[in-house]
């Protein structure tokens, strides 16, 4: 089983400031099958990212994503204030798959 | 527009088990690969299992083997995820969620709350 880290745990940013989540694999993600969910307090997660790198319809283009094979990077350019939530990064080349811990954004 | 729409708040006893259903709308069950997903009261997302179409078989994480079973009623377009043996640890939110679009999770339930306590 691929174990997935994400760090930092909690991320505390203002809105307008860049964030920077990463997520490291135990093993290397078969043809970067990893992707980046968002979840808000009570609602179920929504996919930003797949395949690494490629955003999912309607997603704005200040979320991207980068990485390949052990370490994936998500990347929020300016925050909004919608943007505070929590990020689980998610690989799925592999079965089980497996997510990761989460990293919560809060406003500092 | 695909949707899946599960059934509601679930409390059960300590060696019990829970049946959830998932039922799919604007589109057909067959045509998609069904997985659930739980997620324990602050905590991370847990994936349990879902078919596989490469095999054509289910497939269920370790940690659960034995313990679910995840069954499909195309006649209804509803998928169910059935839990036994449960313990207060199982309490969660199960969300069913599939890949329509995309080669990851884009179309997920609204979750459903099983409350385990004696």
């Amino acid at each position: 089983e691929i174990v997935l880290t994400q760090s930092p745990g909690t991320l505390s940013l203002s809105p307008g400031e860049r964030a920077t989540l990463s997520c490291r694999a135990s093993q290397s993600v078969s043809s970067s099958y990893l992707a980046w969910y968002q979840q808000k307090p009570g609602q179920a997660p929504r996919l930003l990212i797949y395949g690494a790198s490629s955003r999912a319809t309607g997603i704005p283009d200040r979320f991207s994503g980068s990485g390949s094979g052990t370490d994936f990077t998500l990347t929020i350019s300016r925050l909004e204030p919608e943007d505070f939530a929590v990020y689980y990064c998610q690989q799925y080349g592999s079965s089980p798959g497996t997510f990761g811990g989460g990293t919560k954004v809060e406003i500092k | 527009q695909v949707q899946l729409v599960q059934s509601g708040a679930e409390v059960k006893k300590p060696g019990a088990s829970v049946k959830v259903s998932c039922k799919v709308s604007g589109y057909t069950l067959t045509e998609l690969s069904m997985h659930w997903v739980r997620q324990a009261p602050g905590k991370g997302l847990e994936w349990m299992g879902g078919f596989d179409p490469e095999d054509g078989e289910t497939i269920y994480a370790q940690k659960f083997q034995g313990r679910v079973t995840m069954t499909e009623d195309t006649s209804t377009d509803t998928a169910y995820m059935e839990l036994s043996s449960l313990r207060s640890e199982d309490t969660a939110v199960y969300y069913c969620a599939t890949y329509f679009a995309y080669d990851a999770f884009d179309i997920w339930g609204q979750g459903t709350m099983v409350t385990v306590s004696s």
